[in-house]
């Protein structure tokens, strides 16, 4: 039973470029929620989805937006890069028991993205 | 907005010795989960432990026990006889149980070294 996987594993971008992160969600699960862990700190929440649309929002700007496929994985992408965007990226996946909520979230191994 | 407090940036044990991680956190709500993850240096995020608000037994999983005192707003993570694998940062989370969303909130973190 594969667990959540991401790719790339560690990805370099200079400042103003655009990336996309990718997210394959636990067999079984429908949901797919993205962190950003900054380097000594917490993660935290920038979106989820669910049926390919985004569902919640965290507290992070338009730059970053994301998209669900049929299979359930998805994809993350930060335009106009910053610096302080470099961090690593977290996604979780989910499975949507109840409208609304969904049960335990399962991280995968993470995207470190660094920005020059 | 809920918030999570971890007020013990780092913490050590000798190996098989007992330690305790403390976790406050603030919410309006009455429905919620709350859960301890580990991320060892690899980074990727395991889950240790979980505990429904609802439930007043306090969760168990093997050597991890949490102590939940809802009145309190506490939720602290006990290890007992530590091995030398469970060196790690450990994060506490909370999630709203209701329909308002599945997003998790986390703590800053606390380093747990294990001594041999």
């Amino acid at each position: 039973d594969a667990g959540v996987t991401q790719s790339p594993t560690h990805l370099i971008k200079t400042r103003g470029q655009q990336v996309t992160l990718r997210c394959s969600p636990k067999s079984g699960h429908d949901t797919v929620s993205w962190y950003q862990q900054a380097l000594g700190q917490g993660p935290q929440f920038i979106f989820q989805y669910y049926e390919e649309e985004e569902r919640q929002r965290g507290n992070f700007p338009d730059r970053f937006s994301g998209h669900q496929f049929p299979n359930y994985s998805s994809e993350l992408n930060v335009n106009a890069l910053l610096l302080g965007d470099s961090a690593l990226y977290l996604c979780a996946s989910s499975l949507r028991r109840l409208a609304g909520v969904t049960d335990t979230q399962y991280f995968g191994p993470g995207t470190r993205l660094t920005v020059l | 907005a809920q918030t999570v407090t971890q007020s013990q940036p780092e913490m050590s044990v000798q190996e098989a010795e007992t330690v305790t991680l403390s976790c406050t956190y603030d919410t309006s709500e009455s429905d919620y989960y709350l859960f301890w993850y580990k991320q060892p240096p690899s980074r990727q995020m395991i889950l240790v432990i979980r505990q429904e608000a609802y439930k007043q037994q306090n969760a168990t999983e093997n050597r991890f026990s949490v102590n939940f005192q809802k009145a309190a707003k506490s939720f602290s993570l006990k290890i007992s006889d530590s091995q030398l694998g469970d060196a790690a940062m450990y994060f506490c989370a909370y999630r709203s149980g209701g329909t308002s969303g599945s997003r998790l909130t986390f703590g800053e973190g606390t380093q747990l070294t294990v001594n041999p």
